[in-house]
């Protein structure tokens, strides 16, 4: 348990669908992130959120929409994905600024059919 | 070529041997991270390090970030089936808070 909570873990959805990835931290932090993992590619940062405010979108596609209402909580909003969405999406949060270890959540796996 | 390389991509060792994975960056890193992942779960952090030289350890894990901050090794010494599981190093390149992370290394540990 790192503090740091995902739900749900898993998710199946169509290519129409749309849905919502939730994620909690307990640590105090005010650093939040979107990462999404493929199979035989590097953890690949998405959106990056310090004190609420969004700091990085790393040319993420307009069909991935994160939403962060307070320090503690972030979404990321999906609709209309593609089978190459598939993957494990992890959150994590730290102290903002440099230095600070991200503890990670345990990630929600996404199947896209 | 990838920003940041790890080595081997996979590893199986006998239990109770020692072993070492590398992390090789192309820049200067303002840190470097080392985490471990269950298949398909969260990262759990092991260790940070931010000076050259410097070297950490926690129970039989020992990491070096070398003097020129380039490279970085996670050694393990007396393997443990415990310690099976894909080890991940993350760089800090940019002074911030925005990690790069290599594609990993699955470490199986054989009785």
């Amino acid at each position: 348990e790192t503090g740091v909570t995902q739900t749900p873990r898993h998710l199946v959805m169509g290519m129409t669908n749309k849905k919502s990835l939730k994620c909690e931290q307990h640590l105090g932090h005010n650093a939040m992130y979107w990462y999404k993992q493929s199979a035989k590619k590097p953890l690949e940062l998405m959106f990056v959120y310090n004190f609420k405010e969004q700091t990085e979108n790393n040319s993420v596609p307009s069909r991935f929409s994160p939403e962060c209402p307070n320090s503690s909580h972030l979404f990321l909003h999906l609709h209309t994905l593609q089978p190459e969405d598939s993957a494990l999406y992890l959150c994590a949060s730290s102290q903002a600024g440099p230095g600070g270890e991200q503890y990670f959540g345990p990630g929600t796996r996404l199947t896209v059919t | 070529s990838q920003e940041l390389e790890q080595s081997p991509q996979s590893l199986i060792v006998q239990e109770g041997k020692n072993l070492t994975i590398n992390c090789t960056s192309s820049k200067t890193l303002y840190g470097l991270y080392w985490y471990k992942q269950k298949y398909g779960e969260g990262l759990i952090f092991l260790m940070m390090l931010q000076k050259g030289g410097e070297e950490k350890s926690h129970e039989k894990i020992t990491a070096k970030l070398d003097e020129k901050k380039q490279q970085s090794s996670l050694h393990i010494t007396a393997s443990q089936p415990s310690h099976a599981g894909i080890y991940l190093c993350g760089a800090d390149m940019r002074g911030n808070e925005k990690l790069t992370f290599g594609t990993g290394t699955r470490l199986t540990i054989i009785p």
